[in-house]
């Protein structure tokens, strides 16, 4: 059975801070890493994909960094804003079966 | 606004009835995903078609089945419907298969079994 885990589960920070989470799965077997964004009431919104090891993506004040042969993804916000406030899902997908597994996710509440 | 539209938005039925989720996917889109979001369970994978044939299978029960069709919409169909089937059925759309698509989810169907 493939394990997607998030760290933490939930975070709090200021307007303005910096924050970071990990998202950690299996080693092997590896195809790609998804990172989504999931506002609440809403759908889940793609952020990024990424498939090589040591890749880095960004967009705006989100980046993401991949480290399959660990098998860890870290997602960083720079400054952050009360409309980054969500939950932040990754997504494991295998080589073998293109399964996806998702972590549980990290919440993320942004105070002005 | 992704793009990918479902209907419909709300269901309810009883158990050991029959339901179908309808997806289109956005304009232009081959492959569509379905995903199964449940409050103890998290957001579980379904099944994803690509072009009118299934691609990658998760964690489908024998219950469930899904199509997609010449036009590319998909149709998942839940049959002898459990209390445990209560959940929010997402569709997804990428533009082809493979890993380097990200893709774009539609609004989501609430099915609530009584």
């Amino acid at each position: 059975i493939l394990n997607v885990e998030q760290s933490p589960q939930s975070l709090h920070v200021q307007e303005g801070d910096s924050t970071n989470f990990t998202c950690s799965f299996p080693s092997s077997n590896f195809y790609a890493l998804h990172w989504y964004r999931w506002e609440t009431a809403k759908s889940p919104e793609a952020l990024f994909v990424m498939t090589l090891n040591g890749d880095e993506k960004k967009k705006g004040r989100i980046s993401a960094t991949l480290n399959t042969k660990e098998g860890y993804s870290y997602l960083y916000i720079k400054g952050s804003q009360p409309e980054d406030s969500a939950t932040y899902l990754c997504a494991f997908r295998d080589n073998y079966g293109q399964n996806f597994v998702f972590g549980p996710g990290t919440r993320l509440s942004v105070l002005p | 606004d992704s793009g990918v539209t479902q209907t419909p938005k709300h269901l309810i039925t009883a158990t050991g009835q029959r339901v179908t989720l309808r997806c289109s996917p956005r304009s232009g889109d081959l492959s569509v995903y379905w995903y199964q979001q449940s409050l103890d369970q998290g957001l579980q994978f379904l099944i994803q078609y690509y072009n009118g044939e299934e691609r990658a299978k998760g964690n489908i029960l024998e219950r469930f089945s899904a199509q997609q069709f010449p036009d590319l919409h998909s149709e998942l169909n839940l049959s002898s419907l459990e209390l445990g089937d209560s959940a929010l059925y997402f569709c997804a759309s990428s533009v082809a298969t493979g890993a380097p698509y990200e893709q774009y989810f539609g609004p989501g169907t609430r099915l609530t079994v009584t």
